[in-house]
C-alpha cells in the first residue's frame, strides 16, 4: 500500500531564507506524488505534482520538489521564504489512479 | 461557478441529529470526491463519484454515512445519528476528467462539523 510520511510537523524559517519540507514515500511501484498547500479558511491548492517525467518538478509560487527514488523522498523546497508562504503543507501520494493519500501535514511558520 | 462551493461552511449538530452537507462542483467536472479532515490531521478519503456513479465508497467510516450525486453534478454527504467522533472538516473536490493522474482536483473550503 502507498503511504507518505512528513518528517516535521512544524517548520519555522525567517523571511528570505530557504524552505525545506521533508516527505518520504512508500510504494510498491513508481508513485505519483503531489504537494498541496492549505491556507486558513481556503481550500487545498495543488502546488506541484510528479508523475514519472522529470525528477525535478517546478510548481507555483517558486516551489519545487525533487523525486529521489534511491532515498524514497520527495522534499519540497523554496529558495527564499515569503510571509505569504505561511500555511499547512501536505505531501500526497495517489492510489488506484484517483484516491489521494495525504500525509499528516507540516505547518510552515515564517518569521519577519 | 468559479470554484467548488460547499455549504454550510459551519454546522453544529447535537449528538444523534442527522446532517446533510452539500457540494457544488465546478461545472462540467466528471469526478467528485469527499474527504474527512480531523483536527490536526491530513484529509482522509471517503468516497469517489464519476458522474452519477459512486465508484468507491470504501472510506465511509460506517453505515451512518451516505453520499449521493443523482444527476452527476451536485453531491450531498449525509450523516445519520451523528456522534462526537464525526466532528471534522468535510472537504469536497472535483476534477475535469476521470481519476487524478492527468487532471487537477480542485477543493472547496470545506464544511466544519461540530457534534455536541
Amino acid at each position: 500500500a502507498q503511504s507518505v510520511t512528513q518528517l516535521d510537523s512544524h517548520v519555522s524559517v525567517s523571511e528570505g531564507t530557504p524552505v525545506l519540507l521533508r516527505c518520504n514515500y512508500s510504494s510498491s511501484y513508481s508513485p505519483s506524488l503531489f504537494w498541496y498547500v492549505q491556507h486558513p479558511n481556503k481550500g487545498l491548492q495543488l502546488l506541484l505534482k510528479y508523475t514519472s517525467a522529470a525528477t525535478l518538478v517546478k510548481g507555483i509560487n517558486g516551489f519545487e520538489a525533487e523525486f529521489k527514488k534511491s532515498e524514497t523522498s520527495f522534499h519540497l523546497t523554496k529558495p527564499s521564504a515569503h510571509m505569504s508562504d505561511a500555511a499547512e503543507y501536505f505531501c500526497v501520494v495517489i492510489h488506484s489512479s484517483y484516491k489521494l493519500i495525504f500525509g499528516s501535514g507540516t505547518r510552515l511558520l515564517v518569521r519577519p | 461557478g468559479a470554484g467548488v462551493s460547499q455549504s454550510p461552511r459551519y454546522k453544529v449538530a447535537k449528538r444523534g441529529q442527522d446532517v446533510a452537507l452539500r457540494c457544488d462542483p465546478i461545472s462540467g467536472h466528471v469526478s467528485l470526491f469527499w474527504y474527512q479532515q480531523a483536527l490536526g490531521q491530513g484529509p482522509e478519503f471517503l468516497t469517489y463519484f464519476q458522474n452519477e456513479a459512486q465508484l468507491d465508497k470504501s472510506g465511509l467510516p460506517s453505515d451512518r454515512f451516505f453520499a449521493e450525486r443523482p444527476e452527476g453534478s451536485v453531491s450531498t454527504l449525509k450523516i445519520q445519528r451523528t456522534q462526537q467522533e464525526d466532528s471534522a472538516v468535510y472537504l469536497c473536490a472535483s476534477s475535469l476528467e476521470e481519476g487524478q493522474l492527468n487532471t487537477e482536483a480542485f477543493f472547496g473550503q470545506g464544511t466544519r462539523l461540530t457534534v455536541v
